[in-house]
């Protein structure tokens, strides 16, 4: 099946910080590609996807292109904010959806 | 819409006790899936359908079963609970097209320990 491989975190970032989380994937043809968070106590939604190779998605400042030459789909933020603070998780698309351990960043004031 | 609603939001077992994590969508999804989170293990998927009258197993699928016997509703059982199922359980679903899954909507999880 399709499967992931996220940067392990946790992440700890300044205020206004730019943020990278490399995500690259494993896949039979090409699934779209999704981010997703998980803010504390929440269920996880929707940050982000990308459907076809070269698109890039975007959500509230966060940006990620489908990279098919590298099998990657890297999420970054130019300046984050305390808000920020959550666990990410990149998903390929497929028929057995599972998730990599997530990314937890926490920016600090 | 409600989403994906699941009940109940806390729940607390004696070991071998069985019960059944409730899941319900409101948006006709083809696809509704079981995760567990456990602190530092990410999301490992337990069970999925494609549809209803259909299932198969994820990564960790031992102890507990499903059924799908209509497109909204997909119950998780514990047949006999173990401390090592203490974990918050969610439920998602999403549309499918081309045999792809697209967006996954999630439930507000539901916090299980077993004593």
């Amino acid at each position: 099946g399709n499967s992931v491989t996220q940067m392990e975190g946790p992440v700890t970032l300044s205020e206004e910080a730019f943020l990278t989380i490399n995500c690259t994937y494993t896949a039979t043809g090409y699934p779209s590609l999704f981010w997703y968070v998980q803010y504390p106590g929440e269920g996880l939604q929707l940050l982000l996807k990308a459907t076809k190779a070269d698109d890039k998605g975007s959500n509230k400042g966060f940006e990620a292109t489908y990279r098919k030459e590298t099998t990657s789909f890297h999420l970054e933020k130019g300046s984050v904010q305390v808000s920020d603070s959550a666990v990410y998780f990149c998903a390929p698309g497929g028929n057995k959806l599972t998730f990599g351990g997530g990314t937890r960043v926490l920016v600090k004031p | 819409n409600a989403g994906v609603t699941q009940t109940p939001k806390f729940q607390v077992l004696k070991t071998g006790q069985s019960m059944t994590l409730q899941c319900a969508q409101d948006m006709n999804h083809e696809y509704m899936s079981w995760y567990r989170q456990d602190p530092g293990m990410g999301l490992r998927l337990i069970h999925y359908s494609v549809g209803a009258g259909i299932t198969d197993q994820g990564e960790v699928p031992n102890g507990y079963n499903v059924s799908r016997s209509t497109t909204e509703d997909f119950p998780l059982r514990l047949l006999s609970a173990a401390p090592s199922q203490t974990s918050v359980y969610f439920c998602a679903s999403s549309y499918r097209a081309g045999g792809q899954t697209d967006t996954q909507y999630f439930g507000p999880g539901t916090r299980l320990t077993v004593l």
